[in-house]
């Protein structure tokens, strides 16, 4: 069964204390995978498409990373800003054109 | 660009009673996502059109779900009758080449159903 894992569900940073987060999949066949922001009350919000490993992508303090088995986002200096929930999604080959989302990670960064 | 919209933005309505919400895609977007999201699911693909015509319904819940694009500017996901489960928040979305490409939401539809 296509899966899609986030961790860990909740993280808590002080501003500037560098993390990452981390997506990991088990599907039959990875198109490409999704990274989305969602503020509270407000829909999903794209940031960044890979779709190949080794594959890296950056966006002011955010960087994605992606191997076979996960990906990873990297929060560098995080600011209170930056809090939000970070939903990972895999794209699926063998005939279900769909997203699969996982749950999300909440990240709150206090000051 | 005014995004995708999505009508109404909260509702909250008795058991049994049915249910109408509305999305506005992105002006040239060809597809058309509803989502829904709850605490205990996440987001979940409920039904995507392709110009107007669904493609894929498997994630509608059950018989009392039902939805319609009757142009490439509208579309409405219908709940009757509704029950106090099917709470949640609910997305539309479009896209222009299908849901391997940016997909962008509305803000969503707050349900409430009592």
């Amino acid at each position: 069964e296509d899966q899609v894992t986030q961790s860990p569900e909740a993280l808590r940073l002080q501003e500037g204390e560098s993390s990452s987060l981390n997506c990991s999949y088990t599907v039959s066949g990875l198109r490409g995978l999704f990274w989305y922001r969602q503020d509270p009350g407000k829909g999903p919000e794209f940031l960044f498409t890979l779709y190949s490993a080794g594959e890296e992508k950056e966006k002011e303090r955010l960087k994605a990373t992606l191997t076979k088995k996960e990906s990873f986002l990297h929060i560098t200096a995080p600011k209170p800003e930056d809090s939000a929930t970070y939903l990972c999604a895999v794209h699926i080959s063998g005939g279900y054109n769909k997203l699969i989302f996982g749950a999300g990670t909440r990240l709150a960064v206090h000051p | 660009d005014a995004g995708v919209i999505q009508s109404p933005r909260h509702e909250v309505t008795e058991m049994g009673q049915e249910v109408t919400l509305r999305c506005k895609p992105i002006s040239g977007h060809d597809y058309l996502f509803w989502y829904r999201q709850t605490m205990m699911r996440g987001l979940e693909l409920l039904i995507y059109f392709n110009n107007n015509v669904p493609i894929d319904d498997s994630g509608m819940p059950e018989d009392r779900f039902s939805a319609k694009m009757p142009n490439a500017s509208f579309s409405t996901l219908k709940i009757q009758p509704s029950e106090p489960r099917d709470s949640a928040v609910y997305f539309c979305a479009s896209s222009l080449s299908g849901p391997g490409n940016t997909i962008y939401f509305g803000e969503g539809s707050w349900l409430t159903v009592v």
